[in-house]
């Protein structure tokens, strides 16, 4: 069974740091085009950012460039979205999800709040 | 970029109801086009992809239809469980969009 398990989140001061985790089970995650989904308390869903398969090119929201990082680790058959520079406006819960035929399928998700 | 506008925000409908919601894409995005539906406190759950094409698992009472700019995901006789709130999103290229969602209420 495909199953995407995602890490990482809590409570972190504006101007910090988080790294989350998606740890993928059931299938090659260097096989898989990637993408990370947020959704702020209340609010619909946003596309964060994406990484391909094969050559991995990464792409992101205009909201995170230059902030976030997408990156798998094919060894830990695990994606990580590198959190910099946090805004309040990033707190959200954050999905990972498999791009084949679109989103799926996705993780449970994990909770990033960003306030003092 | 892209923007994908869905109608209505919020619709109230009786089980057994036949309910049709509507996502418009700015430009062309061929057949590029999936539907998930939310639950609270729950990741959501692809049920339409390519337009129309209906995953695995889910029920034959969801359809999608629509190509190019205009896209429609028709549930054709409401069941309890489908009170959900429900997103289309274009994956057509970077950066992917989502609708605002389409809050489906019991009347």
């Amino acid at each position: 069974e495909v199953q995407l398990l995602e890490s990482g989140g809590g409570l972190v001061q504006p101007g910090g740091s988080l790294r989350l985790s998606c740890a993928a089970s059931g299938f090659t995650l260097s096989t898989s085009a990637m993408s990370w989904v947020r959704q702020a308390p209340g609010k619909g869903l946003e596309w964060v950012s994406g990484i391909s398969v094969g050559d991995g090119s990464t792409y992101y929201a205009d909201s995170v460039k230059g902030r976030f990082t997408i990156a798998r680790d094919n060894s830990k058959n695990t994606l990580y979205l590198q959190m910099n520079s946090l805004r309040a406006e990033d707190t959200a819960v954050y999905y990972c999800a498999k791009d084949l035929k679109a989103f799926d399928p996705w993780g449970q998700g994990t909770l990033v709040t960003v306030s003092s | 970029d892209i923007q994908m506008t869905q109608s209505p925000s919020t619709l109230s409908a009786s089980v057994g109801d036949r309910v049709t919601i509507t996502c418009r894409a700015s430009q062309s995005i061929s057949s590029w086009l999936a539907w998930y539906q939310q639950k609270p406190g729950k990741a959501p759950k692809l049920l339409i992809y390519k337009a129309s094409s209906l995953e695995s698992g889910v029920p034959s009472r969801f359809s999608g239809s629509g190509s190019g700019t205009e896209f429609t995901l028709t549930i054709s006789s409401l069941q309890p469980d489908d009170f959900a709130t429900y997103y289309c999103q274009r994956y057509n290229s970077f950066p992917y969009t989502f609708g605002q969602g389409t809050k489906l209420e019991i009347k």
